[in-house]
């Protein structure tokens, strides 16, 4: 059964400073890896879309790296804002598959 | 404006009484797909559809229909909810399947069922 585990659960940091965020998937055959950004009460938001031939996607602050040898991905926020408070989900997708596999997400707060 | 619709926001019900959430886009997307959003477990697909016509399960289907009359809607419908599918519920739609078109979610539909 295809799984993506996402590390750390939840993670407090204080405002200005980086995180990086882990994805491990066992998705196979590969398609693509997509990270979203979800406020409280709201739907999810696109954030990188990465396929295998892709191993770093950029959106500003947020860098998504993927090693699809290893099956793992991260998304790291640099100079972190208080906004950047959500749940940050990744997602994978199988290669002929339209259900995507969803992470649980980690919780992230920024603390001024 | 760019956007996914859904309706309602909130809704609290009694086990058995029929329902629908609508949802409904303006860009002109062919893929349009319904998730639920529970505690510890992340989104889970429900039911997908590829076009007007074209629909098919996901991950969690039981309990739920969904039709695709228009390109533009693609309703959830609960013929006789029950207690376990108190959940929120997104829609989210993008112009066709594959790894390079962006997904956009609704704002999500909080469902009580007493």
């Amino acid at each position: 059964k295809n799984q993506v585990e996402q590390s750390p659960q939840s993670l407090i940091i204080l405002e200005g400073k980086n995180c990086t965020l882990q994805c491990n998937y066992t998705v196979s055959p590969f398609s693509n890896l997509r990270w979203y950004k979800q406020d409280t009460g709201r739907g999810p938001v696109s954030l990188t879309i990465m396929t295998f031939s892709e191993n770093t996607k950029s959106n500003g602050r947020y860098t998504a790296t993927l090693d699809a040898d290893t099956k793992q991905s991260s998304l790291h926020i640099t100079a972190s804002q208080l906004s950047d408070s959500a749940s940050y989900i990744c997602v994978v997708s199988e290669r002929g598959s339209y259900i995507p596999t969803f992470g649980r997400g980690t919780s992230l707060i920024v603390h001024p | 404006e760019a956007q996914v619709t859904q309706n309602p926001r909130y809704l609290i019900t009694v086990t058995g009484k029929k329902l629908t959430v609508t949802c409904s886009q303006n860009m002109n997307h062919e893929y349009m797909s319904w998730y639920r959003q529970d505690p510890g477990l992340g989104l889970r697909q429900i039911y997908y559809s590829m076009n007007v016509e074209v629909t098919d399960k996901g991950d969690v289907p039981e309990g739920y229909k969904v039709s695709r009359k228009e390109k533009r809607n693609f309703p959830l419908i609960l013929e006789s909810p029950s207690p376990n599918q108190t959940s929120l519920y997104f829609c989210a739609s993008s112009l066709e399947t594959g790894p390079v078109y962006e997904q956009y979610f609704g704002p999500g539909t909080r469902l009580t069922v007493t």
